[in-house]
């Protein structure tokens, strides 16, 4: 079983749209949970952290954390264009705190 | 200020070469990590190191290695290229290593082609 398995996507969407993103993780003891966005061409870039369970919101993006169910969400409200990216769940773990990453979700927002 | 910079942006090589992916992370960051990113997938950790000294090491052969420099720059290099080590490489670089917390900043990445 793997340690972070996200929703493959992809998925397309129309501009204004309600979009929900959503991992699950198999360890318990994990404690942190962060969400990156990759634009095509170029490194992730942090959006959101989360500490344990939870919602953290951050203008129009939603991080929720279930720890009970060992799921993870990303919501996007008011999706924009500029949206349209890959969007991973990533959980620090090991000795080196090194992120596990999902295998990623590609969104598509269409004016 | 300057972003972490990865060079060279796209290489090809074919099976069998060796390569060395370079990296300069963000003025003041002490850590550097590498990942590897298949087509389609998630990035996963090859390296992190701090102050010079390997911190961390992901599940690759031995035909990975790398290394930092004094001013925290570092090196990634790949032995005996095979086809499924074509991937973008990407470096990252923090502050410090030891908080769970830690804040990534990756930079653009390498996009390397075994032919």
């Amino acid at each position: 079983q793997k340690e972070v398995e996200q929703d493959p996507g992809p998925l397309s969407v129309p501009e204004g749209a309600i979009v929900s993103l959503n991992c699950t993780y198999s360890n318990s003891a994990f404690q942190y949970f962060m969400w990156y966005r990759q634009y095509s061409r170029k490194g992730p870039e942090l959006l959101m952290y989360t500490y344990s369970s939870g919602n953290k919101e951050d203008g129009r993006f939603t991080a929720q954390v279930d720890k009970s169910s060992k799921y993870i969400s990303l919501f996007i409200r008011d999706s924009q264009p500029s949206d349209s990216a890959t969007y991973l769940c990533a959980i620090p773990s090991g000795s080196a705190r090194q992120l596990t990453f999902g295998s990623g979700t590609q969104l598509t927002v269409l004016p | 200020d300057a972003g972490v910079t990865q060079s060279p942006t796209h290489l090809i090589k074919t099976r069998g070469q060796q390569v060395t992916l370079r990296c300069s992370p963000i003025s003041g960051h002490k850590s550097v990590s590498w990942y590897q990113q298949v087509l389609g997938q998630g990035p996963q950790f090859i390296f992190q190191y701090y102050e010079k000294e390997e911190r961390g090491r992901g599940n690759f052969p031995d035909r990975f290695s790398a290394r930092q420099f004094p001013n925290y720059s570092s090196e990634l290099n790949v032995n005996a290229l095979l086809l499924g080590d074509s991937a973008l490489y990407l470096c990252a670089s923090s502050l410090d290593f030891s908080a769970t917390n830690e804040k990534l900043f990756f930079g653009s990445g390498t996009q390397l082609s075994v032919l």
